[in-house]
This record gives structure tokens, sequence and C-alpha cells, in this order.
């Protein structure tokens, strides 16, 4: 167990249709990084927050955006889904000056 | 050129083999190396963190990292059926996004 909790674990949505995910970060975790695995593939990395700033993107477009809380606990939305959104949605956490990123389980989201 | 590959398998080998999984990479400027496993519709869980070139060791598990090369390995001695699962190596600059392979899917056979 990592301390990375995410839910919910499944989720299925129609095209067009707006998502939000939710993760808890390990304890004492103030970075958040969100990653989109879909299948047979490898994480790809969507966007970073550090103290609730986002930090960092990849190539990913505006549709998808995030919050960080004081509580480091996180958002992913994406808004007007499209059906290559369905992948694994993975939260992922670690400490400051600590290059070890800690997983949670995901949430795999469909969309129909 | 993807900054990360590797080999997706699926390798399957018998219960007790080593087993050896490589990643190249085309970024030099990479200095922290990982191998993640993945369970099936799991979260990756870190298995080895290696910063720089040189070898690591952890029970039945060695990293090796050779910048020279841009070229990382991961070994696992006296494989057991539950190292059953997808490998990923993945690494990173300093204050950077980790970046991933696309994993090596292991299979070993009773």
């Amino acid at each position: 167990e990592t301390g990375v909790t995410q839910s919910p674990t499944h989720l299925i949505k129609t095209r067009g249709q707006q998502v939000t995910l939710r993760c808890s970060s390990q304890s004492g975790h103030n970075t958040v990084s969100w990653y989109q695995q879909a299948l047979g593939q490898g994480p790809q990395f969507i966007f970073q927050y550090y103290r609730e700033e986002e930090n960092g993107r990849g190539n990913f477009p505006p549709r998808f955006s995030g919050l960080q809380f004081p509580n480091y606990s996180s958002e992913l939305n994406v808004n007007a889904l499209e059906l290559d959104d369905s992948a694994l949605y993975l939260c992922a956490s670690r400490g400051q000056g600590d290059e070890k990123l800690f997983f949670g389980s995901g949430t795999q989201l469909s969309v129909l | 050129q993807k900054e990360v590959e590797q080999d997706p398998g699926p390798l399957s080998v018998p219960e007790g083999a080593i087993v050896s999984l490589n990643c190249t990479y085309s970024n030099s400027a990479f200095q922290y190396f990982m191998w993640y496993r993945q369970y099936s519709r799991k979260g990756p869980e870190l298995l080895m963190y290696t910063y720089s070139s040189g070898n690591k060791e952890d029970g039945r598990f060695t990293a090796q990292v050779d910048k020279s090369s841009k070229y990382i390995s991961l070994f696992i001695r006296d494989s057991q059926p539950s190292d059953s699962a997808t490998y990923l190596c993945a690494m990173k600059t300093s204050y950077d996004k980790v970046i991933f392979g696309p994993g090596t899917s292991l299979s070993v056979i009773p």
C-alpha cells in the first residue's frame, strides 16, 4: 500500500460529458501528478501540482484541468469527453526533494 | 524516435529462470531511473530507484544503469509466478516529469 488513494475505481461516461476524478496523496507529500494510461501503453504525464499551483503539463488539451487543495488532495477534471479518453487515470505523489513517485490504484474511465 | 523504448514482449519464462528486462532512451539529461511493476488494472508499484550510473541490488532484483550507452536493465533472479506482471521503466531529469516506457509483459510459468 502506497497511501495514495483514488476514487472512484471505475466510471462509465458518455461522449461529451464531464468527469471529476479524485486523489488523496500520501501523508507528507506535497507534489501530485496525474497520468493517463491507455491499454497496453505506459503512463503518459498529464500535469503536476505543487502547493496548489500547476508547475508542469504534458501534451494534453485544456479540457484536462486539475486542482490541488491545501490538504494536498487533488482532482482531475475532463470536459467534453471523447472516446479516446477511455483509459486508466493514475494519481501519483512524492515528497519535497524526493524523486520517487508513488501511485494510487487508478480510476478506470470508459467513455461510450 | 520515442524518448524511452522498451520491448513490449510478451516474455514467458519458466519458474526459477533469470529474467532480463531492458530499456533504451535518447535524452542524455536523464539522471533518475526507476522500475515499476504493474499488475493488471492496478497502479504501478515502485520496485527499484537509481540515481546516475551503476548497479543496485534489492533481494532478487538488480537494476543496472549505463548512461554512456543510454541503456538500463532490470534482472530478476529465481523468478516466481507472482512476478508475472508488466514491468515499466521510467526516468526523469531534475525538476521534470517522469517519462515511462511502454512496459514489458512478463509471465512466469510454474
